[in-house]
């Protein structure tokens, strides 16, 4: 089945530690994103790539990192420099068309909390 | 600069009745494309309906359907006969010809279904 997937479902960190939130889709879409959702709050862009080997900085880009080795994956790095990283991440992806009904698709998402 | 105002935090229906949830967008692009998604308690963010800023008709998706007031620069979500499995969080998105692959929500609406 297409779709995207993300792992792991729910994620327990220390704090100091860094930790890696995978994203990964088969729908050959160019353009992969990473938003953050707190509670009772909408999503805020972290970053997003629209080619392989590029991403941009969206909103809140300090204290995580991102790589885009393969057009199929986009893991987010939430490092030690992140003050409150306790929150939902959701990862999408879309064609990279900046036209028409090419919405985004959603993975599962991630709830990360931090001990 | 893009923006979404949803300025409905909750609402409540009654089973099998309409609801409109309010969308207005802030945008300097002259073609742009307009959201909607429902994000269940679950978390998955879900696709509902679509409408481009130069579609002459208002989008429809079986029970969903766009108010899109261009001039006023609305796009307001309606839902009829409302069901329980209703009940969740609705975001209106929208992604503008020059602002490429990248997509600015509304901080959402709590819909709760009445029995």
């Amino acid at each position: 089945d297409g779709g995207i997937t993300q792992s792991p479902k729910y994620l327990f960190r220390k704090e100091g530690q860094n930790v890696t939130l995978s994203c990964e889709q088969n729908l050959n879409h160019d353009a992969m994103y990473w938003y953050r959702q707190d509670p009772g709050q909408g999503l805020r862009l972290i970053y997003y790539s629209q080619i392989v080997n590029d991403f941009q900085k969206g909103d809140i880009a300090e204290g995580y990192s991102v790589s885009r080795e393969k057009k199929e994956s986009f893991p987010l790095t939430v490092t030690s420099a992140q003050k409150n990283p306790t929150a939902f991440y959701l990862c999408a992806s879309s064609p990279a068309s900046a036209q028409g009904v090419d919405t985004q698709y959603f993975g599962p998402g991630t709830r990360l909390t931090v001990l | 600069a893009q923006k979404i105002t949803q300025t409905q935090p909750g609402m409540f229906v009654q089973e099998k009745e309409a609801v409109t949830l309010d969308c207005t967008y802030d945008t300097s692009d002259p073609s742009y494309g307009l959201f909607w998604y429902k994000q269940p308690s679950s978390g998955e963010m879900i696709f509902l309906i679509y409408q481009g800023s130069y579609d002459q008709q208002n989008a429809t998706e079986g029970r969903y359907s766009l108010n899109f007031q261009k001039a006023r620069k609305s796009a307001n979500l309606v839902i009829s006969a409302s069901q329980l499995g209703d009940s969740a969080m609705y975001f209106c998105a929208m992604r503008g010809l020059n602002t490429g692959n990248q997509f600015y929500f509304g901080t959402g609406t709590s819909l709760t279904v009445i029995p």
